[in-house]
């Protein structure tokens, strides 16, 4: 089956300073990669859609400038949490979608990467 | 805008029970409906992918319905073991992928 992988698994970082999350289809092209945050015993919610070749499609809600996603590829996408804050330690996970699936076609799921900010 | 509910928020059975998971969404209009897995501090494994115009799909011990009129899904679980201890997740899929909350689920041995 389809792998997405995601580096770091963990990051532990001050307030203030910035982390960046790759995200990564191993085996196949995503020309469509989503990027979710789920809180302790909450689930999973939607942040962005990033296509690739183009800019990120935030959900209400989130800030762009602070949550930068960047998919320059069709086989990385990377988010940037700029200026994290204690508030922002979650746990993130990114999505892709096959280049060849239709818009109902499945998303793979990464590992995730645990943030914690002190 | 898509709600999905999951009851209950927890559960725990012995071992060998047979249990099921309900999964209820407000907004019909799906395309399909995906059971996941996740164990603590893990990412998520897909269980069962339901087209919205399947009844049901079966893999092993699990088999998930859907009835999109009346916005359910269930997933039963047969002859539970200490190793489906989990949350599972239920999703449908419409302009996006919309969660439910989760169940947790412990067996105990």
């Amino acid at each position: 089956g389809a792998v997405v992988s995601q580096h770091p698994s963990w990051v532990i970082c001050k307030s203030g300073t910035s982390v960046k999350i790759e995200c990564r289809s191993l085996d196949f092209q995503a020309t469509t990669m989503f990027w979710y945050r789920q809180f302790p015993k909450q689930s999973l919610m939607l942040m962005a859609t990033s296509n690739e070749g183009s800019k990120a499609t935030y959900e209400q809600g989130v800030e762009k400038d602070k949550f930068l996603i960047n998919h320059a590829s069709l086989t990385l996408s990377t988010l940037t949490v700029t200026s994290a804050h204690p508030e922002d330690s979650s746990f993130y996970i990114c999505s892709a979608r096959s280049r060849w699936g239709g818009s109902t076609d499945t998303q793979y799921f990464g590992p995730g990467t645990r943030l914690t900010v002190l | 805008k898509q709600e999905v509910t999951q009851i209950p928020a927890a559960l725990s059975v012995p071992e060998g029970e047979n249990l099921v998971l309900n999964c209820s969404f407000t907004d019909s209009a799906i395309y399909n409906l995906q059971w996941f897995r996740q164990d603590p501090g893990k990412g998520l494994t897909s269980l069962l992918l339901i087209q919205s115009s399947q009844r049901e799909q079966t893999s092993g011990r699990l088999n998930a319905s859907l009835d999109k009129s009346s916005g359910r899904s269930t997933l039963y679980i047969a002859a539970s073991q200490p190793g489906d201890s989990a949350t599972y997740l239920c999703a449908v899929r419409g302009n996006k992928l919309v969660f439910g909350a989760g169940t947790i689920l412990r067996v105990k041995s």
